[in-house]
């Protein structure tokens, strides 16, 4: 167990919709790192916060957003889903720059 | 930007013998971490091993070792006495160090590789 939380284990939803992903970082990291994994893709990163602020942005949608509230843990929302859209979606945490933790992941399955 | 290339897409080995993995990767930075990350069927990320580019010593964790030759840009994974847990994906990952100046740390990832432990 990394201590990284992720809800919910798995989504099913439609095309055109919206949906929202959530994670909890370990205890006291103050960096969240959100990555997609995807068939065609692999292994991408999409963005990352640092105590709340937006740090750094990667292959990010714009139609995909996210924010870290003050207690750090963050939220990744995806909207007009399309089906290339269905992944798995990492969260991951870490407080020294030299190693992350992931959380166990959200499968999304746009149908 | 940097890339990272995991040239065996599939790979088998019988259960307890050695196997070993292979990554190559391309940067401009000389301030990095390398990783192998071990992914099983469950989907979960497992860091393995790190290593540290200043480091000339190889990592070494149990059954896992690597054989780092930062000249070549080389970072190949041995696994020893493969065992049936061993089975799963491996991705080489790449990560700039904070000693490289400001920026994102993200992790950068190969496309993996597909290790099967035969009984």
């Amino acid at each position: 167990d990394s201590g990284v939380t992720q809800t919910p284990k798995h989504l099913i939803t439609a095309t055109g919709q919206r949906v929202t992903l959530r994670c909890s970082p370990r205890s006291g990291d103050l960096s969240v790192y959100w990555y997609q994994q995807s068939l065609d893709q692999g292994l991408q990163f999409l963005i990352q916060y640092y105590n709340g602020e937006e740090r750094a942005k990667g292959n990010i949608l714009e139609r995909f957003s996210a924010q870290q509230f003050p207690d750090l843990h963050s939220e990744l929302n995806l909207s007009s889903l399309e089906l290339g859209d269905s992944a798995l979606y990492f969260c991951a945490s870490s407080s020294s720059y030299n190693e992350q933790f992931f959380g166990p992941g959200t499968r999304l399955t746009v149908l | 930007a940097q890339t990272v290339t995991q040239s065996q897409p599939e790979m088998s080995v019988q259960e307890a013998e050695t196997v070993t993995l292979s990554c190559t990767y391309d940067t401009s930075e000389n301030n990095y971490y390398l990783f192998w990350y071990k992914q099983p069927p469950s989907r979960q990320m497992i860091l393995v091993i790190r290593q540290e580019a200043y480091k000339q010593q190889n990592a070494t964790e149990n059954r896992f070792s690597v054989n780092f030759q930062k000249a070549a840009k080389s970072f190949s994974l041995k696994i020893s006495d493969s065992q049936l847990g061993d089975t799963a994906m491996y991705f080489c990952a790449f990560m700039k160090s904070a000693y490289s100046g400001a920026g994102s740390y993200q992790l950068t990832f190969g496309k993996g590789t597909k290790l099967s432990v035969i009984p």
